[in-house]
């Protein structure tokens, strides 16, 4: 079992609407946890950290849920500009700050 | 301020030539992870470099070391190309003790 899981989707979504999607992780020692994007061809860049008591950033929302261990991701009133991988990643302190991903969830937002 | 920068941007090699990728960290980072990006994948971990020596090691074989430079910059070096190391190498700075990593815009390998 992969340390960290997704859904590769794609998820397809109007432009304007609200997707959601999760992260599993199967490490109990997991201690932070990040979302990134990646646009085709480039490389990941941080979008926002996720903390215990959710957190919101403009337009996404992120939550924590460590009893079943998984994270979200939600995206509201998307934009065509939303269009991108997004990857989760856990970090173990006992194993030093190496960032664990995921494969990544696809997302197309369509006009 | 700089970001991240890696050298070259793409690359095509044979099987069982070595390759060796260059990177800068950002300005005030002193820490340089690479990660290994196969297409359709998420990036796998490959080792971790602070004060000039590695620190940590994802499960790569010892085809794949590196070599970190009093500037902080930092070399990955693959001998004994395989087909399989075809993918997209990213170099990723940090500061000491802090998790947030910046990526640079990564080396494209192909091995014909």
């Amino acid at each position: 079992r992969k340390e960290v899981e997704q859904d590769p989707g794609p998820f397809n979504v109007p432009e304007g609407a609200t997707v959601a999607f999760n992260c599993t992780y199967s490490n109990s020692a997991s201690q932070s946890f990040f979302w990134y994007r990646q646009d085709c061809r480039k490389e990941p860049k941080l979008l926002m950290s996720v903390y215990s008591s959710g957190n919101e950033d403009g337009r996404f929302t992120a939550q924590l849920n460590r009893a079943s261990q998984y994270i979200s991701l939600l995206i509201r009133d998307s934009k065509l500009s939303d269009s991108a991988t997004y990857l989760c990643v856990v970090i173990r302190k006992a194993a030093g700050n190496k960032l664990t991903f995921g494969g990544g969830t696809r997302v197309l937002v369509k006009p | 301020d700089a970001g991240v920068t890696q050298s070259p941007t793409h690359l095509i090699k044979t099987r069982g030539q070595q390759v060796t990728l260059r990177c800068s960290p950002k300005s005030g980072h002193d820490t340089v992870s690479w990660y290994q990006q196969a297409l359709g994948q998420g990036p796998q971990f490959i080792f971790q470099y602070y004060e000039e020596e590695e620190r940590q090691r994802g499960n790569f074989p010892d085809r794949f070391s590196g070599h970190q430079f009093p500037n902080y910059s930092s070399e990955l070096n693959v001998n004994a190309l395989l087909l399989g190391d075809s993918a997209l190498y990213l170099c990723a700075s940090s500061a000491q003790g802090k998790e947030t990593q910046y990526f640079g815009p990564g080396t494209r390998l192909l091995v014909l």
